[in-house]
């Protein structure tokens, strides 16, 4: 079975501070792992995927994402926050080859303050 | 949110009655899919569908039904007999072959049951 897991409720950082935001997985083989974005009674929106390659990889409005296979990690960064960055984040795996469903974690929500 | 519509935004109903939610998708995918958000649970599947005329159950479809007539279409029935049914629901698609193509998200209809 895959799981994902946001271990911190919530982060804050300060307006042009680097931003990180966790996520651990767990997978029996290679994972294809994603990150979104929510914003208040909104949907979600795709920011980046980790799929094969590359273990940094580059998303929307900045946000970039490290792989660690020894560390079943993917978690999510910016080198300097906004406040337009406030909003709820979510990790979500997927086994390769195991069909199309994301198991997504709790969700970790992010307060930028100016 | 672009290409995937749900109606309405905001949908309240009578404890005891059905209610039906829509979701629609112009994105030409063949997979559609039911999640539901509650506070600090992040999404949890109810239903998917991979292809017209067939769907299978999440992890927690007791209480919901969907049908899949058209490949657009993926209407998702909250029943009475769902004990719980105020919650965000999100409906997504995405591409079916290979698993790592990511899901789009509509905008979410919050339901209120009382």
């Amino acid at each position: 079975a895959q799981s994902v897991a946001q271990p911190e409720d919530q982060v804050n950082v300060a307006e042009g501070n680097p931003l990180t935001v966790k996520c651990t997985y767990s997978v029996s083989g290679n994972p294809y792992l994603f990150w979104y974005v929510q914003y208040p009674n909104r949907g979600l929106q795709f920011l980046l995927k980790y799929i094969t390659g590359d273990n940094l990889v580059k998303g929307s409005y900045g946000f970039e994402a490290e792989f660690n296979k020894s560390q079943t990690s993917f978690h999510l960064k910016k080198p300097s926050a906004l406040v337009s960055d406030s909003a709820l984040y979510f990790c979500a795996v997927r086994e390769g080859n195991a069909g199309n469903m994301l198991t997504f974690g709790g969700g970790t929500r992010l307060m930028v303050k100016p | 949110d672009g290409g995937i519509t749900q109606s309405p935004k905001y949908l309240f109903r009578k404890e005891g009655q059905n209610v039906t939610l829509s979701c629609e998708q112009n994105l030409n995918h063949d997979a559609m899919y039911w999640y539901r958000q509650d506070p600090g649970q992040g999404l949890r599947l109810i239903y998917y569908s991979q292809i017209v005329n067939d769907f299978q159950k999440g992890d927690i479809a007791e209480g919901y039904s969907v049908s899949r007539e058209k490949k657009e279409s993926f209407p998702l029935t909250v029943t009475s007999a769902q004990k719980n049914p105020t919650a965000f629901y999100l409906c997504a698609s995405s591409i079916v072959t290979g698993g790592k193509h990511e899901q789009y998200f509509g905008p979410g209809t919050r339901l209120t049951v009382t």
